[in-house]
């Protein structure tokens, strides 16, 4: 079965950081790009950051690139997420997603298969 | 950045009732759509790729098609589970967007 635990989450000043971890079971986590996605309380979702299987090709949206970190740990199965200078617009649940997919002449696309439950993080003094 | 909007926001609807949901893109996303569930303070559920397959274990009264710009999401007969906020979201190109949502209330 797969498994995705989120951790790390939690209240935090404005201009702090935190580590989101993402423990993965259940699947070949080597062999999937994963995502961090968040939501803000009664907002909708928001994909902001993502990791190819090996760790060597990264994106992320706008409003987090500079500030936040996408990390991956093959051998611990593990999915990381740095987040530095972060702000009162930061609180959401961040969900750890794990993507399935395939790739065409024209490109890879994929989509999200797997969610975790979330983890809460709240900037605010 | 590509602008997924759904229609409508909140649909009231009774059990056994046939709902339609409306994604529509800012540009063409070809078929690179997918569907997912959300249940208060639950996380998203996967239901569907490539605009119209079904994912493994989801019921086949949800059903998807559409390509280009527009698509659309169909619960043949609303079950008592699947009120729920339902998103669109494509990932023809990063950064990939989801829709606002579209809240299936029961009437």
């Amino acid at each position: 079965e797969v498994q995705l635990v989120e951790s790390g989450g939690g209240l935090v000043q404005p201009g702090g950081s935190l580590r989101l971890s993402c423990a993965a079971s259940g699947f070949t986590f080597s062999s999937h790009s994963m995502n961090w996605v968040r939501q803000a309380p009664g907002e909708v979702l928001e994909w902001i950051s993502y990791i190819g299987h090996t760790g060597s090709e990264i994106k992320y949206a706008d409003s987090v690139k500079g500030r936040f970190t996408i990390s991956r740990d093959n051998a611990k199965n593990s999915l990381f997420l740095q987040m530095n200078s972060l702000r009162v617009e930061d609180t959401a649940v961040y969900y750890c997603a794990r993507d399935s997919g395939y790739c065409t002449r024209g490109g890879c696309y994929r989509w999200h298969d797997y969610w975790g439950q979330g983890t809460l993080v709240t900037v605010s003094s | 950045d590509i602008q997924m909007t759904q229609s409508p926001s909140t649909l009231s609807a009774s059990v056994g009732d046939r709902v339609t949901i409306t994604c529509r893109a800012s540009q063409s996303i070809s078929s690179w759509l997918a569907w997912y569930q959300q249940k208060p303070g639950k996380a998203p559920k996967f239901l569907i790729h490539d605009a119209s397959t079904l994912e493994s274990g989801v019921p086949l009264r949800f059903s998807g098609s559409g390509s280009g710009t527009e698509f659309t999401l169909t619960i043949s007969s609303l079950q008592p589970d699947d009120f729920a906020t339902y998103y669109c979201q494509q990932y023809n190109s990063y950064p990939y967007t989801f829709g606002q949502g579209t809240k299936v209330e029961i009437k």
